[in-house]
């Protein structure tokens, strides 16, 4: 089974400043995707950026970019510039890619993020 | 506009009473979810559906029943076999093509009294 853990609960970051929140995650699959999901207080779940395990690149999405580190299965989110719109809450999540399991999805337990003006 | 939709919003319940969560989806994606969200945790996996007319429990089936006879519906029975119903409920689809991104509902907050 995957496990995914997000190790900081809360963090906060003054605005225009940059913020890095970690994931671990643990699989014995080769391909998957992992994802970045925001819930700001209004609770709808929204996509901030999606890496592709087979792809050795990291995913930028504006002010959004991870660290992925296969190896390490680690796969941390660094937002840039933060802005106050930033304030959420963020969800690590795993999605299987093999075939009995595709589409099998594990979520961290989140970080809430506060950007301070 | 294309969405996911989930009716009501806010559900109320006796203990005992069984109640379906109701979760509809215009995107025309195969694959559609259901998750449980408790106070400052995450999602917990109640079922998932790759195609209609099957569906496959997640790691927290127990007490909870699902259909799938309609590609564009997923709805969420809660039986009274769930100890601890009280939570809130996030259903979501995707596109079983890639199995790229999931798409959330707005939500259902159920408190049973």
């Amino acid at each position: 089974a995957q496990t995914v853990t997000q190790s900081q609960p809360e963090m906060s970051v003054q605005e225009a400043e940059t913020v890095t929140l970690s994931c671990t995650y643990d699989t014995s699959e080769n391909n998957y995707y992992l994802f970045w999901y925001k819930q700001p207080p209004s609770r709808q779940m929204i996509l901030v950026i999606r890496q592709e395990a087979y792809k050795q690149q990291n995913a930028t999405e504006n002010r959004f970019s991870v660290n992925f580190q296969k190896a390490a299965k680690s796969f941390s989110l660094k937002i840039s510039d933060s802005q106050l719109g930033d304030t959420a809450m963020y969800f690590c999540a795993f999605m299987s890619f093999f075939n009995t399991n595709a589409g099998k999805s594990t979520f961290g337990d989140g970080t809430t993020l506060t950007v301070k003006p | 506009d294309g969405g996911i939709t989930q009716s009501p919003k806010y559900l109320f319940r006796k203990e005992g009473q069984n109640v379906t969560l109701s979760c509809e989806q215009n995107l025309n994606h195969d694959a559609m979810y259901w998750y449980r969200q408790d106070p400052g945790q995450g999602l917990r996996l109640i079922y998932y559906s790759q195609i209609v007319n099957d569906f496959q429990k997640g790691d927290i089936a127990e007490g909870y029943s699902v259909s799938r006879e309609k590609k564009e519906s997923f709805p969420l029975t809660v039986t009274s076999a769930q100890k601890n119903p009280t939570a809130f409920y996030l259903c979501a689809s995707s596109s079983r093509t890639e199995y790229n991104e999931q798409f959330f509902g707005p939500g259902t907050r159920l408190t049973v009294l």
